[in-house]
C-alpha cells in the first residue's frame, strides 16, 4: 500500500533551534507539496516542488524556512531558528501529473 | 490570486440527518477534488471532478461539479458518526502544475 512517509511524527523543540522534517514521496511520483495547518490558518502551502525543481514558495517565511528534494525519494523542510510561532502539523503531500495530492500523516511540531 | 471559499466553516448534524457543504472559486476551475480529514489525521482523498456539471457518488456522499465550473457541493445522505471531520475541496486551474488551492474546509460533528 504506497504512502508518503514523514519524519518524525513529533518534535518538540526550544526556539531557537533547528528542525528539520522529512518526507518520502510516494514512487514514481513527481510533485510533492509542503502544508503547514494550524487551527486559525487551515492548510496553508508553504511550497512545492515538480520533479525536484522548487515551483512555488511564496507560502514561505524565507528568512528562516527552507525546503530542498536531494533526490527524488526525499524531501527536506527545515526551519532555523525556529520560533514559539512555528507550532503546527507539518503535511507533506506527493502526487502525478494532475491535481490529486496524497498526504503523509504529518509532522507535529511544538516549539517551546 | 486564486480563492476557494467553503460554508458552513462548521455544521452539527443529529445522526441520519443530511450535510452539504459548499465550494466556490473566485476562478473558472479545471478540476475539483475533495478530502476528508478525520480529528488529528490527515486529509486523505476523495474524488476529483473534472467536466461541467459532473455528479459523483460514494456511497452516501453526492458530488457535484457546477456548469460554470465555478462551484462544487459535497452532499451527505443520512449522516453517521464515522462521518465526523473536516471536508476539504481544493481547486486546480491547470492540470501541468499540479497545483490546488485548498479551501478552509466545513468541519462536521455529528450527535448519536
Amino acid at each position: 500500500d504506497a504512502r508518503v512517509t514523514q519524519t518524525p511524527r513529533h518534535k518538540v523543540t526550544e526556539m531557537g533551534q533547528e528542525v528539520t522534517m522529512r518526507c518520502q514521496p510516494i514512487l514514481g511520483h513527481n510533485t510533492v507539496f509542503w502544508y503547514r495547518q494550524t487551527m486559525m490558518q487551515g492548510l496553508e502551502l508553504l511550497a512545492y516542488f515538480r520533479n525536484r525543481a522548487p515551483l512555488d514558495d511564496s507560502g514561505m517565511p524565507k528568512d528562516r524556512f527552507s525546503a530542498e528534494m536531494p533526490d527524488a525519494t526525499l524531501a527536506t523542510l527545515k526551519i532555523q531558528p525556529s520560533e514559539p510561532r512555528d507550532s503546527a502539523v507539518y503535511f507533506c503531500a506527493s502526487g502525478r501529473t494532475g491535481n490529486i495530492q496524497y498526504f503523509g500523516a504529518g509532522t507535529r511540531l511544538s516549539v517551546l | 490570486g486564486q480563492q476557494v471559499m467553503q460554508i458552513p466553516q462548521y455544521q452539527h448534524v443529529q445522526e441520519g440527518e443530511d450535510f452539504t457543504t459548499y465550494c466556490n472559486s473566485s476562478t473558472t476551475l479545471s478540476n475539483i477534488q475533495w478530502y476528508k480529514q478525520r480529528p488529528g489525521g490527515h486529509p486523505v482523498f476523495l474524488i476529483q471532478l473534472v467536466k461541467s456539471g459532473e455528479v459523483k457518488k460514494q456511497k452516501r456522499l453526492t458530488f457535484q461539479f457546477g456548469e460554470a465550473k465555478k462551484n462544487s457541493s459535497l452532499h451527505i445522505t443520512a449522516t453517521q458518526t464515522t462521518d465526523v471531520g473536516t471536508y476539504f475541496c481544493a481547486g486546480g486551474v491547470n492540470t501541468n502544475a499540479g497545483k490546488s488551492t485548498f479551501g478552509d474546509g466545513t468541519t462536521l460533528t455529528v450527535k448519536p
